[in-house]
């Protein structure tokens, strides 16, 4: 049964910081693994979406890397900013792909 | 592109009856999956359903049931409504399972 964690919780950074958000997995046999943003009480946003065969993928203030063997992934966010504040999330196909797994997010505050 | 719609927006309903949420795709996507994300928590895979089967169920009771229509569209129904069906129903869509799943702005059921 594939379990997705995401270290820290919560997390609380002065506006222009440069941060990493953690994902981690226990079954490595995923098909790709995708970042989403989302804002209280409002559905999910896409960030990024990296495919197994991939190491990283960049749009923006933000770079995704993904390594399978170790079962991590992390979003790095440049120059973080107010509007940033929000709850990332990642989710990883398991089960025969199309059942997927999210973890329980970490939750954003970029303070002015 | 509308992106992807549900309807309704919010519902209240009472223990025991029965509700019927509703979602359209993005324009070009076959596959539909259900998520629900109770207050805190990371969203939890219901479904999916491609080619208007159910391809793959996550750890959800038969109260749950859906149906996915020759246009795409589909729907979620929930039977014998508890107090713990109360959350926000999310529904994703993507060309197959493999490719980047989008989301809609989500159903708040509250149950009474």
């Amino acid at each position: 049964k594939q379990e997705v964690t995401q270290i820290p919780a919560a997390l609380s950074v002065p506006e222009g910081e440069n941060l990493v958000l953690n994902c981690s997995f226990t079954d490595s046999a995923i098909y790709n693994l995708q970042w989403f943003r989302q804002d209280p009480g409002k559905g999910l946003t896409s960030l990024l979406l990296i495919q197994s065969s991939q190491r990283e993928q960049t749009s923006g203030r933000l770079n995704a890397s993904l390594d399978k063997s170790s079962g991590r992934s992390t979003l790095y966010i440049a120059a973080s900013q107010p509007g940033d504040s929000a709850t990332y999330l990642c989710a990883v196909p398991s089960g025969g792909y199309q059942k997927v797994t999210f973890g329980t997010g970490t939750k954003l505050q970029v303070i002015p | 592109d509308a992106g992807v719609t549900q309807s309704p927006t919010h519902l209240i309903k009472t223990r025991g009856q029965q509700v019927t949420l509703r979602c359209s795709p993005k324009s070009g996507h076959d596959t539909v999956s259900w998520y629900q994300q109770a207050l805190g928590q990371g969203p939890q895979f219901i479904f999916q359903y491609y080619e208007e089967e159910e391809r793959q169920r996550g750890n959800f009771p038969d109260r749950f049931s859906g149906h996915q229509f020759p246009n795409y569209s589909s729907e979620l129904n929930v039977n014998a409504l508890l107090l713990g069906d109360s959350a926000l129903y999310l529904c994703a869509s993507s060309w197959d399972f493999w490719n980047e799943q989008f989301f809609g702005p989500g159903t708040r059921l509250t149950v009474l």
